[in-house]
């Protein structure tokens, strides 16, 4: 069965700084991977997802993801954080070969300090 | 263009009470789910749906029941609620086959019971 871990629950960065979000996931082949950020009091909103190919994927809002096969990591990025990104996010793992049940991490709430 | 629409959006119930959410999507998704959200426990799976007639349990289905009888709605009911059952609700959707699209959520239900 799958899993993942998203090590941070409480990330704290100044507006214009740069952000990464870890995500680590268990399974056994290549997984499909999604990030998701849900903004208060809404639904989760895709950000980006991994299927295959090339390794580092572009999403909306400007955010960016990179698989890592070597160190099972599938973290998320954003050179420059606004503080409209304050949410919390969130990364998911669906095993591949016809499954359609994804797990997701606990979260990691994003705050901006101006 | 709606998405998932979940309904209520706010609703306080007295323990022992019974109640029904609705979720309704009108992007034609085969599979639909329910996950309830709690602090530091992320996204966990009650019930879902892979087709009109279908239901199944997931990871926390314990005092839930849902139907599916129509292929556009999936309904989520707590026959006799308990504080425990204080949470946010989200209904998700996805499309069969193309998991690649993603899971489109609705903006979710929050629930007291007191």
């Amino acid at each position: 069965a799958q899993s993942v871990t998203q090590p941070d629950i409480h990330i704290t960065v100044s507006e214009g700084a740069s952000l990464e979000l870890r995500c680590n996931y268990s399974y056994g082949a290549t997984p499909y991977l999604f990030w998701y950020v849900q903004s208060p009091g809404q639904g989760l909103q895709l950000l980006l997802k991994y299927f295959s190919g090339d390794t580092l994927v572009q999403g909306i809002k400007g955010f960016e993801a990179e698989f890592k096969r070597s160190q099972s990591s599938f973290n998320l990025r954003k050179p420059s954080v606004h503080w409209s990104d304050a949410a919390e996010y969130f990364c998911a793992v669906l095993a591949s070969g016809g499954s359609y049940i994804p797990t997701f991490g606990r979260g990691t709430s994003l705050i901006v300090h101006p | 263009n709606a998405g998932v629409t979940q309904t209520p959006k706010f609703r306080v119930l007295k323990t022992g009470q019974s109640m029904t959410l609705l979720c309704a999507q009108d992007m034609n998704h085969e599979y639909m789910y329910w996950y309830r959200q709690d602090p530091g426990m992320g996204l966990r799976l009650i019930h879902y749906s892979v087709g009109e007639g279908t239901t199944a349990k997931g990871e926390v289905p314990d005092g839930y029941n849902v139907s599916r009888l129509k292929k556009q709605n999936f309904l989520l009911g707590l026959e006799s609620a308990a504080p425990s059952q204080t949470s946010v609700y989200f209904c998700a959707s996805s499309k069969q086959g193309r998991v690649d699209y993603g899971y489109t959520f609705g903006s979710g239900t929050r629930l007291t019971v007191v």
